[in-house]
């Protein structure tokens, strides 16, 4: 099955600097790539998503790059604010299809400091 | 709100207990997805139902089931309560089969205490 690897666990940065969250997958089916966010003590919602056919996708400071070849995609945030801090999942599925195993990664934790 | 609803918000149970977690999908959703997330740990994915079929396995212990009804609401029920199953247990659905959309919507969760 898929195995998805996620790092750093714990991000630190400035106010107003970049963070970048890695992850990598095993599975060349996987076809699908979304990024959740979660507060503390809140459901994770998704803030972005890539499909295979694309390399980038961006969303004013959000942006997300897939390596196809090297099952890799990663988290781009610029400007970070403080509200930014909460944990972030990566996950891979495929589509369509009606049995979809999502598989997330274990979390990183990004604390923007004001 | 993401329009997934789960019931009940919090639940405190004793060990050796069953319990039922139960979930209505967004509107139009075919899938329903159960996620157990314990504390400081990532989202374990249990199990998937897609219109009223299994259609995806994870780690779910055999001490838990779930179902998805003719209504598409869903529940997951929990046996023979151990403390390491304290949990948050998060519903989730999508549209899935037909469309090309594959986004997954979270529910609130439900807080499960075994004491």
């Amino acid at each position: 099955g898929e195995n998805v690897e996620q790092h750093p666990s714990t991000l630190s940065v400035q106010e107003g600097d970049s963070a970048v969250i890695k992850c990598t997958y095993s599975d060349s089916a996987s076809n699908y790539f979304p990024w959740y966010k979660q507060e503390l003590g809140k459901r994770p919602q998704l803030i972005i998503d890539i499909r295979s056919n694309v390399g980038e996708k961006k969303d004013q400071r959000i942006a997300v790059t897939l390596n196809k070849t090297a099952k890799h995609f990663s988290l781009h945030i610029t400007e970070t604010q403080p509200e930014d801090s909460a944990v972030y999942f990566c996950a891979a599925s495929t589509l369509p299809g009606t049995g979809n195993q999502f598989y997330f990664g274990t979390g990183t934790s990004l604390t923007v400091i004001p | 709100d993401s329009g997934v609803t789960q019931t009940p918000k919090h639940l405190i149970t004793a060990t050796g207990q069953r319990v039922t977690l139960r979930c209505s999908p967004r509107s139009g959703d075919l899938s329903v997805y159960w996620y157990q997330q314990s504390l400081d740990q990532g989202l374990q994915f249990l199990i998937q139902y897609y219109n009223g079929e299994e259609r995806a396995k994870g780690n779910i212990l055999e001490r838990f089931s779930a179902q998805q009804f003719p209504d598409l609401h869903s529940e997951l029920n929990l046996s023979s309560l151990e403390l390491g199953d304290s949990a948050l247990y998060f519903c989730a659905s999508s549209v899935v089969g037909g469309g090309t959309y594959n986004e997954q919507f979270f529910g609130p969760g439900t807080r499960l205490t075994v004491l």
